[in-house]
């Protein structure tokens, strides 16, 4: 069936270092991708998106890489700060439908 | 602010009560989605309106009653809950068109079944 997965649920990185949160996805028909942020107590904010015409899409000190032929996409966070840390959920969708399949999400720690 | 609000943030309510959880969004999007987010898995789609007409239900149980009075508001009536119902419950706007749309997301309402 469908599913969009995490390969690693916990990432600890060193304050000033990059960043790399990965995700798994199986449904082929999805051409919608996007990352959200969860900090504790609040809900899942938009971070990025990339359509399945693109592979790669740079924001403000994040980047996002879509690999459609082994199904991957991966979020890259340059120059992580503490209040990178959070967790992070990829999601995937059909353009034109309602139906948003997430990730089961990783926690960045971010040590100073 | 994201520009969605849900009430109360927190909720205790008991096997036999009834209650209701509320939505409003403030950004003039087309679709409004409830999602249950729980500590051991993935955020979970319960229901989607689509210009106040309801397009999904993803089996949920009957203790859980949508209601979407305009494009604007979103409530969830509660009934007879259980405790494993106990959850982070969020609510959600987006602008739909062919190509996709993220979502925005209200801070959500932590409810605990006793």
């Amino acid at each position: 069936g469908e599913s969009v997965g995490l390969h690693l649920p916990t990432l600890s990185v060193q304050e000033g270092d990059n960043s790399i949160i990965n995700c798994a996805y199986s449904n082929s028909a999805s051409d919608y991708f996007i990352w959200y942020k969860q900090e504790s107590g609040k809900g899942p904010q938009f971070i990025i998106d990339i359509r399945s015409n693109m592979d790669k899409r740079q924001g403000q000190r994040v980047t996002v890489l879509l690999n459609k032929t082994v199904k991957h996409l991966s979020l890259q966070i340059a120059a992580t700060q503490p209040g990178d840390s959070a967790v992070y959920f990829c999601a995937e969708k059909q353009g034109g439908g309602f139906k948003t399949i997430f990730g089961a999400g990783t926690r960045l720690f971010v040590k100073a | 602010e994201t520009g969605v609000t849900q009430t109360p943030r927190h909720l205790v309510m008991g096997m036999t009560n009834k209650k209701s959880l509320k939505c409003e969004q403030h950004l003039g999007h087309n679709a409004m989605y409830w999602y249950k987010q729980s500590a051991k898995k993935p955020l979970e789609l319960m229901f989607v309106y689509n210009f106040k007409e309801q397009t999904e239900n993803n089996s949920v149980p009957s203790r859980f009653s949508p209601e979407c009075p305009n494009s604007s508001h979103l409530f969830l009536h509660l009934h007879t809950l259980q405790p494993e119902d106990s959850a982070l419950y969020l609510c959600a706007s987006s602008q739909e068109t062919i190509r996709g749309a993220e979502a925005f997301f209200g801070q959500g309402t932590r409810l605990t079944v006793v």
